[in-house]
């Protein structure tokens, strides 16, 4: 199946700082690229979606100048925890639809996530 | 609003027993139904889907269930191995847009 490589997989930071996480599609090209968040215990909620070429859709509630994220390339995208704070410390996943089963949809991979940890 | 519910947060079965694992949601436009099976450390990986003009799909030992008008699926593991031991995310699908339940971890007992 389709890889996606996401880096790093584990960030401590202090607080005020910006910490940059990367996702890759390694074998095949991802003009969408969907970043979500999860909290302990609780569901993965969709924060963005990246489009390449164009700029990101953010989801309600999520700050765009706090999350910046950059579609650079078909395999790459990136998205910037800018000023951390601790209550942005949760587990971030990136994920990219690939051919699927399904008649109008597509399933999706995801990266092993990125556990963030701010001081 | 959580739109994708899975209410119980573990499961704990026999080794070659069924497992059940379930999952509410609360939109009727969702067409598309998935589960994904997710092991430490690793990201979450497509396990078996269902469109919403099914009432089952079976692939193996799993096989999903769709209730459209209780709005609800399940995941059906069987028989259950030790292997089959991981958190288990259903997730319904909008236009593309992905929506995750909170994940059941599932232990399969030798």
């Amino acid at each position: 199946g389709a890889v996606v490589s996401q880096h790093p997989s584990w960030v401590i930071c202090k607080s005020g700082t910006s910490v940059k996480i990367e996702c890759r599609s390694l074998d095949f090209q991802a003009t969408t690229m969907f970043w979500y968040r999860q909290f302990p215990k609780q569901s993965l909620m969709l924060m963005a979606t990246s489009n390449e070429g164009s700029k990101a859709t953010y989801e309600q509630g999520v700050e765009k100048d706090k999350f910046l994220i950059n579609h650079a390339s078909l395999t790459l995208s990136t998205l910037t925890v800018t000023s951390a704070h601790p209550e942005d410390s949760s587990f971030y996943i990136c994920s990219a639809p690939g051919a699927g089963s399904g008649p109008t949809n597509e399933k999706l991979f995801f990266g092993s996530g990125t556990q963030l940890s701010v001081l | 609003d959580q739109q994708v519910k899975q209410n119980s947060p573990s499961l704990s079965v026999q080794e070659g027993r069924i497992s059940i694992l379930n999952c509410d949601y609360t939109n009727s436009m969702f067409d598309y139904f998935l589960w994904y099976k997710k092991y430490p450390a690793e990201g979450p990986t497509f396990l078996i889907s269902i469109s919403s003009i099914k009432d089952k799909n079976e692939d193996g030992r799993f096989t999903v269930f769709l209730n459209k008008s209780a709005k609800h699926l399940s995941l059906h593991i069987v028989p259950s191995q030790p292997g089959d031991s991981a958190v288990y995310f259903c997730a319904a699908s909008d236009f593309n847009k992905f929506y995750f339940g909170s994940g059941t971890k599932l232990n399969v007992k030798p």
